[in-house]
């Protein structure tokens, strides 16, 4: 089974509010991803964690919080939701393991709405 | 850096005509290459993958593509195609030997039929 999950499917959100998503994977993957992706436009890689250490890209580093409390969940976090924040986010996941390290599973993603 | 470019924004045929999306990637070296796909309301699953060996490779639901190094190319393409495989399709590199794990997206070419 290499079914990536994520809840919920759809939020809404005010603007100044924080927002929780969540990801969970059952296949022991060692890397999980959060992606955020706009409409026409690419996914863009927000942070990811390699077992219990987080990596956040730098331009987006304090905009993004994330905690992953065993292996198979992780969560994103967004302390004060702007207008901007709008989009779809994606969770994926990999096992770093020959080849199959450049391959990532991805969940059907949580599509966020600020208001 | 490495980067991926998907020249066509939008790609619009006939049921059961054949189906092209174009791929030119930037790298220095060789790269892993991958063709994701995303249906509507769903996440990006794996239609192919190419590392190494024959330049053509197979995927699911007669999808193949062709890696050309002399052209830094990776085209998809499917000889007759379906209503089902109206989606998004990305086509992602990946730059072994980097030290790196990161996917590099393309902007996405939305495939659909015409009505």
């Amino acid at each position: 089974d290499t079914t990536v999950k994520q809840n919920p499917r759809y939020k809404l959100a005010r603007v100044g509010k924080p927002v929780n998503l969540i990801c969970s994977q059952t296949m022991n993957h060692d890397t999980m991803y959060w992606y955020q992706k706009k409409p026409n436009q690419a996914p863009k890689l927000l942070l990811f964690y390699y077992d219990k250490i987080l990596n956040r890209e730098a331009d987006t580093f304090e905009k993004f919080q994330s905690s992953r409390p065993n292996n198979s969940f992780c969560s994103l976090y967004i302390g004060s939701a702007g207008l901007e924040y709008s989009a779809m986010y994606l969770c994926a996941s990999r096992i770093n393991r020959g080849r199959s390290s450049y391959e990532q599973y991805f969940g059907p993603g949580t599509r966020l709405t600020v208001l | 850096a490495q980067s991926v470019t998907q020249p066509d924004a939008r790609v619009t045929v006939s049921e059961g005509a054949s189906l092209q999306l174009r791929c030119k990637y930037s790298y220095s070296g060789t790269p892993y290459l991958f063709w994701y796909v995303q249906y509507p309301r769903q996440g990006l699953q794996l239609l192919l993958k190419y590392y190494s060996g024959d330049p053509v490779v197979q995927g699911v639901n007669g999808f193949e593509a062709e890696f050309s190094k002399s052209n830094s190319s990776f085209h998809l393409r499917k000889a007759s195609v379906h209503w089902s495989d109206s989606a998004v399709y990305f086509c992602v590199l990946s730059a072994p030997g980097t030290g790196s794990n990161r996917l590099t997206f393309g902007k996405g070419t939305k495939f659909s039929l015409i009505p």
